[in-house]
């Protein structure tokens, strides 16, 4: 089975630094896709990012980037010149493409002013 | 427009209650998802929808029973539930399971039902 591990609970960041939200991950399929989803205190959870795993290059939206290391399987979220929006909880998640979607523990992010 | 939408926001009920749970979307979607959100922890996989099919159950108790009327629409029918149910709900929807691509498998989440049983 697929295991999602997200070892880090609480993170916390100074408004405009970077951090980086680490993510691993357990699997014997070849094709599969990978997420970062987004939940705050509104509790409606927002996908952040994407990566298919068939793709060498690190998807990037704006602020937010992936380091994708497939043979070591592992999928970190960098965010950059953080907001004070960005406070919430990530998520990282894995689906197979079979709708086995499996999220990580989370890890939450504090954005100190 | 990427919107999933839950109804009711909150819901209060007693044990021998039965209430239903919505949610829907006119993005064209044709897969369905409810998962159960405790405190403090991920959303757990309930139930998915692939073309108004039920395709996936993950053990759910029978006093859940999910219900899809039709391509935009799901339900989750409570009844008879315990105050270990008491969760955030959420919904979910992606497009066309049957195909392949990185796109269609992106989930688009409802807000959220705050469910208490007391």
């Amino acid at each position: 089975a697929q295991t999602v591990t997200q070892s880090q609970p609480e993170m916390s960041v100074q408004e405009a630094e970077t951090v980086t939200l680490s993510c691993t991950y357990d699997t014997s399929e070849s094709d599969y896709y990978l997420f970062w989803y987004k939940q705050p205190p509104s509790r409606q959870m927002i996908l952040v990012i994407r990566q298919e795993a068939y793709k060498q290059q690190n998807a990037t939206e704006n602020r937010f980037s992936v380091n994708f290391q497939k043979a070591a399987k592992s999928f970190s979220l960098k965010i950059s010149d953080s907001q004070l929006g960005d406070a919430a909880m990530y998520f990282c998640a894995y689906s197979s493409g079979n709708n086995d979607m499996r999220f990580g523990a989370g890890t939450r992010l504090t954005v100190k002013p | 427009d990427t919107e999933v939408t839950q109804t009711p926001k909150h819901l209060v009920m007693g044990m021998t209650n039965k209430k239903s749970l919505k949610c829907e979307q006119h993005m064209g979607h044709r897969a369905m998802y409810w998962y159960k959100q405790k405190a403090k922890k991920p959303p757990e996989l309930m139930f998915v929808y692939s073309y108004e099919k039920l395709s996936i159950n993950e053990s759910v108790p029978s006093r859940f029973s999910p219900e899809c009327p039709n391509s935009s629409l799901l339900n989750l029918h409570l009844h008879a539930l315990q105050p270990e149910d008491s969760a955030l709900y959420l919904c979910a929807s992606s497009q066309d399971l049957l195909l392949w691509g990185g796109a269609k498998n992106i989930q688009y989440f409802g807000a959220g039902t705050r469910l208490s049983v007391l």
